[in-house]
């Protein structure tokens, strides 16, 4: 059966210090994969999807950045956080094709101070 | 612009009795629609789909209606139990890649 991971769980962080936080998934090929934020109160907002090693989607301008060096593997980064990159981010994957649903991690609480 | 909407933020329901949560879209082109379960903390699970090719699918004590006309969905929980206290998030895709989600309901269910 197919799992995904992300990690890490909960996360503070200063203003201006970089970022990074790592999703695989395991029992699956090629897998689509999604970076999502969920800010407190709100829905999730989409920010990268990949079709495949090295394919990003940007969803939304802002100073993350996301990466897939290997086909379950899926990278969202950051230079320089800002206060307002606070949230709730969630990976997810799903078989590629139609009517294929969204599977979600735990997710990474991140506290920007 | 949010293609998607949940316009009740919360919902209480008596222990076994029906709760229903409502969600509209307005992008004529989706064409696949989920519902998900989501507890503090954790990432949302999966719970039924449908295809716009039916307007009704069935999972045990789940139940989603799709009114394509209305651009509208529902889901139906019968009976509802205190586990299924939860927020509920409905999402929609045209053609697979990209999916959208509303705000999201937060279903109480009271015993």
């Amino acid at each position: 059966s197919q799992t995904i991971h992300q990690w890490p769980a909960t996360l503070v962080q200063p203003v201006g210090s970089p970022l990074s936080l790592e999703c695989t998934v395991e029992g699956t090929s090629n897998p689509n994969l999604y970076w999502y934020r969920q800010a407190a109160g709100r829905g999730l907002q989409l920010l990268f999807y990949s079709v495949g090693i090295g394919q990003i989607s940007s969803e939304v301008p802002q100073n993350l950045s996301a990466s897939r060096p290997q086909d379950r593997q899926f990278i969202l980064s950051s230079k320089k956080l800002l206060l307002s990159d606070s949230g709730f981010y969630l990976c997810a994957w799903r078989i590629q094709g139609r009517d294929q649903p969204q599977h979600f991690g735990d997710g990474t609480r991140l506290s920007i101070l | 612009d949010q293609q998607v909407k949940q316009n009740s933020p919360s919902l209480s329901v008596q222990e076994g009795r029906i709760s229903i949560l409502n969600c509209d879209y307005t992008n004529s082109m989706f064409d696949y629609f989920l519902w998900y379960k989501k507890y503090p903390a954790e990432g949302p699970t999966f719970l039924i789909s449908i295809s716009s090719i039916k307007d009704k699918n069935e999972d045990g004590r789940f139940t989603v209606f799709l009114n394509k006309s209305a651009k509208h969905l529902s889901l139906h929980i019968v009976p509802s139990q205190p586990g299924d206290s939860a927020v509920y998030f409905c999402a929609a895709s045209a053609l697979g890649n990209q999916f959208y989600f509303g705000t999201g309901t937060s279903l109480t269910v009271i015993p």
